[in-house]
């Protein structure tokens, strides 16, 4: 079936270093979606990505969705304490009407 | 103030008892789900439901049950059969069924088998 794999599972980094996180999808996907979960929080949708190559920016937040619209990627800049959390990317099921979720990459900031 | 709400917030099981959570949204959403969060890792999906009255089995059914009676409404209940119940569980919502213009999540409810 179709899998939606995120590396890495976890990164720790100074506060100030920059910060990527990668999404690989099995199948091509119509659209990429990815959300934001703060530690005891809930997730919360950021962005979606629906053409070939594109980059979409949120502040020090750069979202990008590959040629093939089979992977992506979020880059954080100069990294904040504020930014801790996990993130998550998730793209439509071909299983069903519904979306497949990454596992998702946990990030710590060491202020 | 749309949203989707989740209550209880806590919530304590006895073994062999069966408890419903709650979720309901004023979004106007057709498209609701069920996930289940345990520490440190992803979202598995339970139930989800594109419309009244209808529901399909996500990836770890077994051991719950769902009803879709009203657009708003999508009540989990978590069944003695569930061996291993404790964990977070998340309810989300959408206009589609592929999410497009994202998933609005709920605050979530904690349930711990005492």
């Amino acid at each position: 079936g179709q899998q939606v794999m995120q590396i890495p599972q976890y990164q720790h980094v100074q506060e100030g270093e920059d910060f990527t996180t990668y999404c690989n999808s099995s199948t091509t996907l119509s659209n990429i979606q990815w959300y934001k979960q703060r530690p005891g929080g809930h997730p919360v949708f950021l962005i979606q990505l629906v053409k070939s190559g594109e980059v979409k920016k949120q502040k020090r937040l750069t979202f990008q969705f590959g040629e093939a619209k089979k992977n992506s990627s979020l880059h954080i800049t100069a990294t904040q304490t504020t930014d801790v959390g996990t993130y998550f990317c998730a793209g439509p099921s071909n299983a069903g009407n519904m979306l497949t979720f990454g596992g998702g990459t946990r990030l710590m900031v060491k202020p | 103030d749309g949203g989707i709400t989740q209550s209880p917030k806590y919530l304590f099981r006895k073994e062999g008892q069966n408890v419903t959570l709650s979720c309901e949204q004023n979004l106007n959403h057709d498209a609701m789900y069920w996930y289940r969060q345990d520490p440190g890792q992803g979202l598995r999906l339970i139930y989800y439901s594109q419309i009244v009255n209808d529901f399909q089995k996500g990836d770890i059914a077994e051991g719950y049950s769902v009803s879709r009676e009203k657009k708003e409404s999508f009540p989990l209940t978590v069944t003695s059969a569930q061996k291993n119940p404790t964990a977070f569980y998340l309810c989300a919502s959408s206009i589609g069924g592929q999410g497009s213009y994202g998933y609005t999540f709920g605050s979530g409810t904690r349930l711990t088998v005492v």
